[in-house]
């Protein structure tokens, strides 16, 4: 079974700009989180979708939003970037929406915001 | 609210000695707990949880926990280091209902020879 797929692995934006990420859980999958990894904050949850609806949500800006499609993907978008967004986002897919299940992680898509 | 505390954020081992990293906790309710373990580029894997039932989890890489609820603590120890355990770690709790993981820290253990 393949893992899940984090699309691009890396970007570089500059400030104002948006970005959007992608995330392709493993199959059969309907659980995706999304986290942000800097060295200075660690690892923090952004948000949870669930069958194509956000269960969860971190105390992040609203510059940060994103989807779930009727196929499980999901995509995150930053609008107006800020040099404090450049980090690694990694994605994460369970089958169910308990955290009892495991949790997968993606191998990441490093931002650098210029 | 839940928080997680990683006592060392780095740590140093001679291979084939114990490895102990620490975590502890805070919780209002009964959580999950998870241990992560992070090598460089790559995303997490988890390396054992423990969600209810008996409290010495063993993982994978010969890694294990005891979740200690008195101590609100869920230290990771594995009996002999070996080069390949360097990596960074990570302890994470979740509430049972909900994939939201709040994460320590964590701690960048180094094996040497």
């Amino acid at each position: 079974k393949a893992g899940v797929t984090q699309t691009p692995r890396y970007l570089i934006k500059t400030r104002g700009q948006q970005v959007t990420l992608s995330c392709s859980p493993i199959s059969g999958h309907r659980s995706v989180s999304w986290y942000q990894q800097t060295p200075g904050q660690g690892l923090q949850f952004l948000f949870e979708y669930f069958s194509e609806t956000q269960r969860n949500k971190g105390n992040f800006p609203g510059r940060f939003s994103g989807r779930q499609f009727s196929n499980s993907r999901s995509e995150m978008n930053v609008s107006t970037l800020e040099l404090g967004d450049s980090a690694l986002y990694l994605c994460a897919s369970s089958p169910r929406e308990s955290s009892y299940n495991e949790q997968f992680f993606g191998p990441g898509t490093r931002l650098t915001v210029l | 609210a839940q928080s997680v505390t990683q006592l060392g954020s780095h740590v140093s081992v001679s291979e084939g000695a114990l490895v102990l990293l620490r975590c502890n906790y805070s919780s209002s309710v009964p959580p999950y707990l998870f241990w992560y373990v992070q090598y460089p580029n790559q995303g997490l894997q988890l390396l054992l949880k423990y969600t209810t039932g008996a409290t010495l989890v063993k993982g994978i890489n010969g890694f294990e926990a005891e979740f200690k609820k008195s101590e609100t603590s869920f230290h990771l120890t594995k009996p002999s280091a070996h080069m390949s355990d360097a990596a960074e770690y990570f302890c994470a709790v979740s509430p049972q209902a909900g994939n939201m993981l709040t994460f320590g820290g964590g701690t960048r253990l180094m094996v040497k020879p």
